[in-house]
């Protein structure tokens, strides 16, 4: 049983341009919806999050959209830089769990 | 302010060998996760302790595996017996308290890597 959805797979984008990574998930009881950004060798680390009565966040160059009544999210990355080049897990929570996407591999070209 | 403190890093095994794999939380944090990373996959959730409690231990495999989380000391994974199929990366995650309405912050630890041969 698949709950959540993460697309595309992998992403290959020119810097400066804006990559977006989308999450489709099915459990309306979730409460949270977090970007978490994974380095080659290292644990994710949480990228930004947004609660479900706001429909969108910016922080820096990243902002997520959220969208209820189609049970999605997004992530987009303004400007982004060959340093941004890492997997995104897209990991809504139920509870104290996360239920985590499949990943999106970005890579950043110079 | 150390984050959380997982080792080893690395951690090689012979089939039919037992894995112990540790984790320190931030400190202040009191709750403890442990999730399993497969190549090229999500992380899958396996176990959350309290200190002397196992609060869920609904994704960890019935048999073979073990998690504590004792009054003093690191929280330990135990695998016994591995399997080929037990090599991954193991993550511990750590929050202050039970993530309620409020809090939403969970820190990874670097991650086990093990790999069994």
């Amino acid at each position: 049983q698949q709950q959540v959805k993460q697309s595309p797979q992998s992403l290959i984008v020119q810097k400066g341009g804006i990559p977006i990574i989308n999450c489709a998930y099915e459990n309306t009881a979730f409460d949270y919806f977090p970007w978490y950004q994974q380095f080659p060798g290292k644990g994710p680390a949480l990228l930004i999050a947004i609660r479900p009565d706001v429909s969108e966040k910016k922080e820096g160059r990243f902002t997520i959209s959220f969208n209820k009544s189609a049970k999605q999210f997004s992530l987009h990355i303004m400007d982004s830089q060959p340093g941004d080049s890492a997997t995104y897990f897209c990991a809504p929570r139920g509870n104290y769990q996360l239920i985590w996407g499949a990943g999106t591999k970005l890579i950043i070209k110079p | 302010n150390a984050g959380v403190m997982q080792n080893p890093r690395h951690l090689v095994r012979r089939r039919g060998q037992e894995a112990r794999l540790r984790c320190s939380p931030m400190k202040g944090h009191s709750h403890v996760y442990w999730y399993r990373q497969l190549p090229e996959e999500g992380l899958k959730f396996m176990v959350y302790l309290q200190k002397e409690n196992i609060i869920d231990e609904s994704g960890m495999p019935k048999e073979r595996f073990s998690a504590e989380f004792p009054k003093e000391g690191p929280s330990i994974l135990r695998i016994q017996q591995v399997v080929r199929g037990d090599s991954a990366a193991y993550f511990c995650a750590s929050s202050p308290q039970s993530l309620g309405k409020r809090h939403y912050g969970y820190t990874f630890g670097s991650g086990t890597r093990l790999t069994v041969v």
